[in-house]
């Protein structure tokens, strides 16, 4: 699977778009994008994904680039629940064991 | 909750000593995981299994882990002879096919 490139850490204050990037410039074409977050001390929980097209849900929304190269996961109005790490990962979808390489992510606080 | 269930949360144990740690993955999940996450890091995937069949070993899984899942539903991890390094969460997921994949609370391990 592809590596991924994610900021450290960000801030975002509360009712505000937090936009998460990620990089992925040697992904492949039949790799899809795929993200998560995980809580303080919960397990990792699926956020979206998305192969080429915009992809919006109750959550939030994908934006990947026309050349698939980076994406960004976007949290229209953030609350402080949303407080977590985010993990942007690549992989094939079909045809594999389905495992999610994880890096280490994105913190993202979000403050009063 | 029709979640995945992982028992116990916790476990303290003394270096040298085995432990087991069990996972119940959504029902009609066909595959289950086992990841292992230490402090700072992203998960790393120890193993996978397509109903009973165990199909993927990582390397981290050394010899002295074995994992099971004998009739395809609950999965068991065990580790012998504990050690130090063995400090970590150890987390299950579940999936249909290749979908994505649902992660239970995780099994806090230390090992003192």
């Amino acid at each position: 699977d592809a590596k991924t490139t994610q900021p450290t850490s960000m801030d975002c204050a509360e009712g505000r778009a937090a936009n998460l990037p990620c990089n992925h410039s040697t992904i492949s074409g039949n790799e899809y994008v795929y993200w998560y977050r995980q809580i303080h001390s919960q397990g990792p929980q699926y956020i979206i994904h998305g192969l080429k097209n915009n992809e919006t849900n109750e959550m939030a929304s994908l934006i990947i680039t026309e050349d698939r190269k980076s994406s960004t996961l976007i949290l229209p109005h953030a609350t402080l629940r949303d407080t977590a790490v985010y993990y942007c990962i690549v992989r094939v979808a079909t045809g594999t064991a389905s495992k999610l390489t994880f890096g280490t992510g994105t913190r993202l606080q979000v403050t009063l | 909750d029709t979640g995945v269930s992982q028992d116990p949360r916790h476990k303290i144990t003394k270096r040298g000593q085995n432990v087991t740690f069990r996972c119940d993955p959504i029902s009609e999940h066909n595959r289950l995981y086992w990841y292992r996450q230490t402090l700072g890091q992203g998960p790393e995937f120890l193993t996978y299994f397509q109903n009973e069949a165990q199909l993927e070993k990582s390397r981290l899984l050394s010899d002295r882990f074995s994992a099971e899942r004998p009739k395809g539903s609950f999965s068991t991890l065990e580790i012998q002879r504990t050690e130090q390094g063995d400090s970590a969460m150890y987390l299950c997921a579940s999936s249909l096919d290749e979908g994505e994949a649902f992660f239970g609370q995780g099994t806090r391990l230390t090992v003192v």
